[in-house]
């Protein structure tokens, strides 16, 4: 596999589940973000990671929850989620924040419908 | 702060017209700037860079120009076809900083 993957594609629950997405980057990158994009809305950078460290977290409510196990590795815990945080979920990585390409490169997103 | 404008659309055109989706940027200093596309279903995807002033960035037929004096990096395509169809996010980037991005230009291409 090349640049970023996400899994699921495509995941529906209800307010009382947990479950995660999963994020890889197969880029050799040390930076790696979590975006969520809701229609009619900008781009809103969740979480950031750099070298495994969590330098950012944008006011996110604690229903979600990053873990960056590695620099090639992200997830996103979800639990008990309400119905508008159905979202399309992006994940990207950069080289890293400080050096390098400051191109981000995006994965296809996990489409997230909360019932 | 940083900040990027471009025109919202939805822009329609033709098979074969030119193409130009402004983006405009208010920052100090010499911010690199983006340009991403998005298809239908799919995430971000890099289309093309720039970073000092007068740099043209392009990629397939894409083409911008990093305007330090009107703080512009318009896109331009000289014929667009049907499968350039898609959202355009106008981007700035530094060093240690989050990007900021535009809200996204939807572009239709008619047959």
């Amino acid at each position: 596999e090349t640049g970023v993957t996400q899994t699921p594609r495509h995941l529906v629950m209800g307010m009382t589940n947990k479950k995660s997405l999963k994020c890889e980057q197969h880029l050799g990158h040390n930076a790696m973000y979590w975006y969520k994009q809701s229609a009619k809305k900008p781009l809103e950078l969740m979480f950031v990671y750099n070298f495994k460290e969590q330098t950012e977290n944008n006011s996110v409510p604690s229903r979600f929850s990053p873990e960056c196990p590695n620099s090639s590795h992200l997830f996103l815990h979800l639990h008990t989620l309400q119905p508008e945080d159905s979202a399309l979920y992006l994940c990207a990585s950069s080289q890293d924040r400080t050096s390098g390409g400051l191109e981000q490169y995006f994965g296809p997103g996990t489409r997230l419908t909360v019932t | 702060g940083d900040s990027v404008t471009q025109m919202e659309g939805p822009v329609t055109l033709s098979e074969e017209a030119f193409l130009t989706i402004n983006c405009t940027y208010t920052a100090t200093g010499y911010p690199s700037l983006f340009w991403y596309v998005q298809y239908p279903g799919e995430g971000l995807q890099l289309l093309l860079k720039a970073t000092k002033a007068d740099d043209k960035g392009s990629n397939k037929g894409f083409e911008a120009t990093y305007r330090k004096e009107t703080t512009s990096f318009h896109l331009e395509k000289g014929s667009v076809q049907v499968s350039d169809s898609a959202v355009y996010f106008c981007a700035l980037g530094r060093y240690g900083q989050n990007f900021v991005f535009g809200p996204g230009t939807r572009l239709s291409v008619l047959p």
